[in-house]
């Protein structure tokens, strides 16, 4: 079992109120990863990191920011939730090596905004 | 843009019989992996099946396996014997720009009948 971690698992907030959705993996991988999967399941890249100081944007844009400090932590914060950041969160992070390349997941954190 | 492209939505398949999910990618790499990832209703995301662009022989895995076609840039995956344990949303991923970027595509939800 991959020991990629995400809290918390649900949270219901209201508008305005700024939120971290936290992430962290204890295998040491470098890259890690945050996406926003919306009803239809589909799932969209909204931040990246390769390492340590490195962030960079995905593919969808996103209102949220992410950081990268330490190698196992990846958290991901709103300023300001509004009811369209209602959504699940995933975090992965993915190792690259000589025995296999493989991204694992966490559980994931579903969004509510009210 | 879309690089990695699911063209069915929903496939349906009698327990015991088979179904083959399509994929099909777009990159300029010419080393890269592919994966399969299966996400069963409000579980984690997990691997069912990789394959190394480099190696020709298709990658097996019990009762997954897939038909890729390096020149056509088509990663399929066919699930034999399908159980209802098989019943989930099936991804298929790309890392992009060395591994930097993993990218999906839009999934297809595979219903498996008793």
């Amino acid at each position: 079992e991959a020991d990629i971690y995400q809290t918390p698992r649900y949270l219901v907030i209201g508008t305005g109120k700024k939120i971290t959705l936290e992430c962290s993996q204890t295998m040491g991988h470098d890259k890690m990863y945050w996406y926003q999967q919306d009803p239809g399941m589909e799932l969209h890249l909204i931040h990246y990191s390769y390492g340590v100081n490195s962030t960079e944007k995905g593919d969808l844009s996103s209102e949220s920011t992410v950081s990268r400090i330490r190698t196992e932590h990846f958290p991901l914060t709103l300023e300001s939730a509004r009811p369209s950041h209602t959504s699940q969160y995933l975090c992965a992070s993915m190792v690259q090596g000589r025995f296999g390349t493989e991204a694992f997941f966490g559980q994931g954190t579903r969004l509510t905004v009210v | 843009a879309q690089t990695v492209t699911q063209s069915q939505p929903e496939m349906s398949v009698q327990e015991a019989e088979t179904v083959t999910l399509s994929c099909t990618y777009d990159t300029s790499e010419s080393d890269y992996y592919l994966f399969w990832y299966k996400q069963p209703p409000s579980r984690q995301m997990i691997l069912v099946i990789r394959q190394e662009a480099y190696k020709q022989q298709n990658a097996t895995e019990n009762r997954f396996s897939v038909n890729f076609q390096k020149a056509a840039k088509s990663f399929s995956l066919k699930i034999s014997d399908s159980q209802l344990g098989d019943a989930a949303m099936y991804f298929c991923a790309q890392p992009r720009a060395a591994g930097n970027k993993l990218t999906f595509g839009g999934g297809t939800r595979v219903l498996v009948k008793p």
